[in-house]
């Protein structure tokens, strides 16, 4: 079965650090990969994907995404964060039936 | 705003009683997903809906949820006699493609 792991449960960081977020997936074939955010009190929302093509992808607010098919890795990073990024991040892959199986997710919380 | 819609946005109910919670998807998506979110599980598919199509309920933790989407649109997600690991966040999505658009989500709680 296809399962995502998420590396970090907590991090935090103080403003204008670089982040790193791990996620590796265990599915060797075709892979949609996604990066969600959620903000304090608000709903699920995409921050990029990963379909095919260019494995570096970009998303809102100055994330990007590697994919690396190698090492079966999808790590979120941003290079400078801000107070505004503390939320709760979760990778997901599609499954073999379209439903998206989650990471455990990180909670990120900025300092000031 | 022709966003996903969910309701109630809070619920709380006594063990052993029964539960409906509503999606309304953006309109023109055919698929229609329902998660849960919760401490211990993280978020986990329960099922899924894709036009006329028999739903995938693989998800399903038990025989006491249940779901329907009526006329290819809103859809209903019931819970029969409540347990208190029922209490969770149940979050609705829908799509025309791949990325699926979430609800604001109802929060469950059984006391």
């Amino acid at each position: 079965a296809q399962s995502v792991s998420q590396h970090n449960h907590h991090v935090i960081l103080s403003e204008a650090a670089s982040l790193e977020l791990g996620c590796n997936y265990s599915y060797g074939g075709t892979v949609n990969l996604f990066w969600y955010v959620q903000y304090p009190g608000q709903h699920l929302q995409l921050l990029l994907k990963y379909f095919s093509g260019d494995p570096l992808v970009k998303g809102i607010k100055g994330f990007e995404a590697e994919f690396i098919k190698s090492k079966f890795s999808f790590n979120l990073r941003k290079p400078s964060v801000q107070w505004s990024d503390t939320a709760e991040y979760f990778c997901a892959v599609i499954g073999s039936n379209y439903q998206l199986i989650w990471g455990a997710g990180t909670k990120l919380i900025i300092k000031p | 705003g022709a966003g996903v819609s969910q309701s109630p946005s809070n619920k709380v109910t006594e063990k052993g009683k029964d539960v409906e919670l509503r999606c309304d998807p953006i309109s023109g998506h055919t698929a229609l997903y329902w998660y849960r979110q919760s401490l211990g599980q993280g978020l986990e598919f329960l099922i899924y809906f894709q036009g006329n199509s028999a739903p995938d309920k693989s998800g399903l933790p038990s025989d006491r949820f249940s779901a329907e989407r009526t006329g290819g649109s809103v859809s209903t997600l019931t819970i029969q006699r409540t347990q208190q690991e029922d209490s969770a966040v149940y979050l609705c999505a829908s799509s025309r493609g791949v990325e699926q658009f979430f609800g604001p989500g109802t929060r469950l709680t059984v006391l």
